[in-house]
């Protein structure tokens, strides 16, 4: 059970390329999430999904687009990188849909993406 | 709007001291939350998740406490150890559209254990 994966582990982009950060679970949740991790800030959520094929926006959207076709794989897409998406991103998944329970969210290692 | 607020931001201790975090929300109505630890360079590792029906938490050395009514949550860690050196973050789950639920991050306490 490898639990959620991550690909790359890191990538040097120059402004406007466009590329995809994979992110793969194994453990059949439905629920997966992208967030972005800024230096020395907390996590901020950009997109996340309740099951294949369905998609909506967090906190930080812009720039970003996802899709969901199956229930393994959340890839999340850039497509004009800019400096600003300098950042450290995880992906996460979580079975249950209620908070109200001993439902966790498990992290990916996560992508550092580096924009130049 | 919920933010989250972690204080101190940073905060270095001799060897085997005992401490405590605080994590402060600005909306009681939370659900769950969850404190993480996060080594430099990695991914985050769980540590200790209180459900909102709950008021504390212990694994080992660690007791994590909640009161939704007042906002607020600390960590404490006893007989701290140079390991124990990372940043420890703290966060609160919320309902998002479609009955999902996310996180909501504070900015982290960076901690340094001295031996």
């Amino acid at each position: 059970n490898a639990g959620v994966t991550q690909t790359p582990k890191f990538r040097i982009l120059k402004i406007g390329q466009s590329m995809t950060l994979q992110c793969t679970q194994d453990m059949n949740h439905n629920y997966m999430y992208w967030y972005r991790q800024d230096p020395g800030m907390g996590l901020k959520l950009i997109y996340y999904s309740v099951g294949a094929g369905i998609t909506d926006k967090g906190e930080v959207p812009n720039g970003y687009n996802v899709s969901r076709s199956t229930t393994e794989d959340f890839p999340l897409r850039l497509e004009l990188a800019a400096p600003s998406q300098t950042s450290v991103y995880f992906c996460a998944s979580s079975y249950f849909p209620v908070a109200e329970s001993t439902d966790t969210q498990y992290f990916g290692p996560g992508t550092r993406l580096t924009v130049l | 709007k919920q933010e989250v607020t972690q204080i101190p931001a940073a905060l270095s201790v001799p060897e085997g001291e005992n401490l405590v975090l605080n994590c402060s929300f600005t909306d009681s109505a939370i659900y769950n939350l969850q404190w993480f630890r996060q080594d430099p360079g990695k991914g985050l590792t769980s540590l200790l998740l209180i459900q909102s029906s709950q008021r504390e938490q212990t694994s080992g050395r660690l007791n994590a406490s909640l009161d939704k009514s007042s906002g607020r949550s600390t960590l404490y860690i006893a007989a701290s150890q140079p390991g124990d050196s990372a940043t420890y973050l703290c966060a609160v789950y919320f309902i998002v559209r479609q009955a999902g639920t996310a996180l909501i991050f504070g900015k982290g306490t960076t901690l340094s254990v001295s031996s």
